[in-house]
Order: structure tokens, then sequence, then C-alpha cells
């Protein structure tokens, strides 16, 4: 079946390491995305790629980083620079041609500080 | 830049009644894109139903109806029958439509809608 996979569901991390969270999808979707939720705040963008080995800034982009090498990985890594880390992590895609309109998401990673 | 607001933040509803979900935005655009997205104790997010600004149609699937007034710029999501299953948190969400935007969706902060049974 097409869909998202994240890993994992639960990730915890100690004080100054990075941490990388994987984001696969097999949809042959073109761009893909990467936010943040953290309770009460909805939904915030961190980064995102419309195309492989590109990717832009979203709104809360510091102390992160991604990489797009394949079309179908953008795993994101959290650096020891991201001072407030804990919170649940969503990737999804979306297609070109359409406006890009419609997200599929994954079914996310909770990240922890220990 | 863009701005979603939905200013409940929790709603509760009897099994088998109607509820509807308020949800305005802010844009100088008059091309847009807005979703409402559901997310169960799961976690996984959901599309609900979209809506283009430049259809005057409100759109439905099955028992989720739009009321979307553009110059009021409110797009609230109507229920109906609500069932046990729809207890969730629902997110209202809005894309720009122009071609090489920033491709992002803007959410509101959400509201959670319980269903008493």
């Amino acid at each position: 079946d097409g869909g998202i996979t994240q890993s994992p569901k639960y990730l915890f991390r100690k004080e100054g390491q990075n941490v990388t969270l994987s984001c696969e999808q097999n949809l042959n979707h073109d761009a893909m995305y990467w936010y943040r939720q953290d309770p009460g705040q909805g939904l915030r963008l961190i980064y995102y790629s419309q195309i492989v080995n590109d990717f832009q800034k979203g709104d809360i982009a510091e102390g992160y980083s991604v990489s797009r090498e394949k079309k179908e990985s953008f795993p994101l890594t959290v650096t020891s620079a991201q001072k407030n880390p804990t919170a649940f992590y969503l990737c999804a895609s979306s297609i070109r041609g359409t406006g890009f309109e419609k997200l599929f998401f994954g079914s996310g990673t909770q990240l922890s500080v220990l | 830049a863009q701005t979603v607001t939905q200013s409940q933040p929790e709603m509760s509803v009897q099994e088998a009644e109607t509820v509807t979900l308020s949800c305005t935005y802010d844009t100088s655009e008059s091309d847009y894109y807005l979703f409402w997205y559901k997310q169960p104790p799961s976690r996984q997010m959901i599309l609900v139903i979209r809506q283009e600004a430049y259809k005057q149609q409100n759109a439905t699937e099955n028992r989720f109806s739009v009321n979307f007034q553009k110059a009021a710029k409110s797009f609230s999501l109507k229920i109906s029958d609500s069932q046990l299953g729809d207890a969730a948190m629902y997110f209202c969400a809005y894309r720009s439509a122009m071609a090489g935007a920033n491709s992002k969706l803007t959410f509101g902060k959400g509201i959670t809608l319980s269903v008493r049974p």
C-alpha cells in the first residue's frame, strides 16, 4: 500500500545530542514537508522540499536541518541548537500539478528530551 | 502573512446531533484553498474537506459540509448526525493558490470535539 512512513514512533534525546527523524514515502510525490505540533499551538512548518536536492526553510527552521537526496526520503535532524525539541513531528507529502494543495501525512514521531 | 483563527478550543455535541466548528482567516489574496483536517487520538492527520476560494458552491463530503463566506473570511465546518468516531481535534488550514507560492499550509490552533453518547 502506498503511504508515508515515519520512524521511530517515539524518540528520546539527551542534552547536546543530535537526533534524526525518518520520513519515507512511496506515493511518488514531488513535495515533502516537516511540521511540528505542540499542545495548543496547531501545526507549524519547519522545512519543505518541492524537488530533490532542494529545500526551503519554513516558519520555525532554527535548530533543525534536512536533506532531500532521494525523492522518497526527507529526513529531519533535530540539532543540539534546538533548545525546546519536545514535540510531535509530522511529515507530509503532496503531488505536483494541482498546486500542491492536498497533503498526505505520516503517523508522526513523538520526540522527548531526557 | 496569512493567519488562521479557531477561537473555540473545545466543543461538545450529542451523538446524532449537528455541530458547527468555526474558522476565520486573514489574507489579501483572492485565490486560495481552505481545508479542514481531523486528528483522532491516533494523531494521524486526515483530510476531511477542502474548498477552492473561486468556487461559490460550498463543498460537501457525506456528513461534512462547509459554510464558506469569502467576504467575511469565514470557513465553518458542519458535522451532521455526529458519531462517536467524529471525536477528534479539528484543524482549519489555508493555502495560497499562487503557483510557486510557499507551498505550505497555514494551520489554526485546532478545536477539540467531544461526542457524548
